[in-house]
C-alpha cells in the first residue's frame, strides 16, 4: 500500500525552463513534507520541506507547493538546470516516513 | 565532515551466507534507520532505531536484524540472505529521536546481489 505516489517516473525539460514534479499521498494524517534529491551513487539528499500548515515554501530556484485538500505536493524547479539531473523523491510524514518511488529528472542543455 | 558511512558498498553473496553490513555517522545523531531502494517502490523502511538499545520495525523487516549497541553504528544484519533481499541499502540517520520535521543524513548506499 504506497501512501505516497509520484506517477511520472521521469521528467526531461530543457535548460532554463521549468521542471515540475508531482507528488499525491492517501493519508490525511501526514503533516509533513519533504524532497529528496537522489544522484547515481550516491544517498538521497535534503533539498526542501513544507508542512501542511504551509501551502508554499521558496528556496532559491525551489518552490514546493502544498494543495492539502487534493492530498497533492508539487516541486517547481525554475529555471532548470543540467546539474538538477537527478532522482527526486517524495516524502512524508506523520511520525514515520513514506518514500515515493521517484522521478528521474533530465534536464537537456 | 559529517557524514553517514556504509560499508561495504557493493557485496555479491549466495543465498543462506550471514552477511553484515555496517552503517556509522559521526554527527552524534540519536536516530538511525535503514531503508531498501527497489525500482517502482521507492525507498522503504526496513528497521529503525530511536536510540541506543532502542530498535523497531519498518514496513519491510523480515529476514533483516539490527543492533544498537552504540550511538554511532548501527549494522543491518541478513542472517540467510535470500534473492528476494537483492536491492540497494540505504542507513539513514537525524539528530532528534524522531524523524518527524527533521531531516534525514543518508549514506552512499550498498548494492547487494544474492545469488
Amino acid at each position: 500500500d504506497q501512501q505516497v505516489k509520484q506517477n511520472s517516473p521521469s521528467l526531461s525539460v530543457q535548460e532554463g525552463r521549468i521542471s515540475i514534479l508531482n507528488c499525491d499521498y492517501t493519508n490525511s494524517m501526514f503533516d509533513y513534507f519533504l524532497w529528496y534529491k537522489k544522484y547515481p551513487a550516491e544517498g538521497p539528499t535534503f533539498l526542501i520541506s513544507i508542512s501542511s500548515i504551509k501551502d508554499k515554501n521558496e528556496d532559491g530556484r525551489f518552490t514546493v507547493f502544498l494543495n492539502k485538500s487534493a492530498k497533492h505536493l508539487s516541486l517547481h524547479i525554475v529555471p532548470s538546470q543540467p546539474g538538477d539531473s537527478a532522482v527526486y523523491f517524495c516524502a512524508a510524514s506523520a511520525g514515520d516516513m513514506r518514500f515515493g518511488a521517484g522521478t528521474r529528472l533530465t534536464v537537456k542543455p | 565532515e559529517a557524514q553517514v558511512t556504509q560499508n561495504p558498498r557493493y557485496l555479491i553473496t549466495v543465498t543462506g551466507k550471514k552477511l553484515t553490513v555496517t552503517c556509522s555517522q559521526n554527527m552524534n545523531h540519536e536516530y538511525m534507520s535503514w531503508y531498501r531502494q527497489d525500482p517502482g517502490l521507492g525507498l522503504r523502511q526496513i528497521y529503525y532505531s530511536m536510540n541506543v538499545e532502542v530498535t523497531d520495525k519498518g514496513d519491510v523487516p523480515e529476514g533483516y536484524k539490527v543492533s544498537r549497541k552504540e550511538k554511532r553504528n548501527f549494522p543491518l544484519i541478513l542472517e540467510s540472505p535470500s534473492p528476494n533481499q537483492t536491492s540497494l541499502y540505504f542507513c539513514a540517520s537525524s539528530s532528534h529521536a524522531s524523524t518527524y520535521t527533521d531531516t534525514q543524513y543518508f549514506g552512499p548506499g550498498t548494492r547487494l546481489t544474492v545469488l
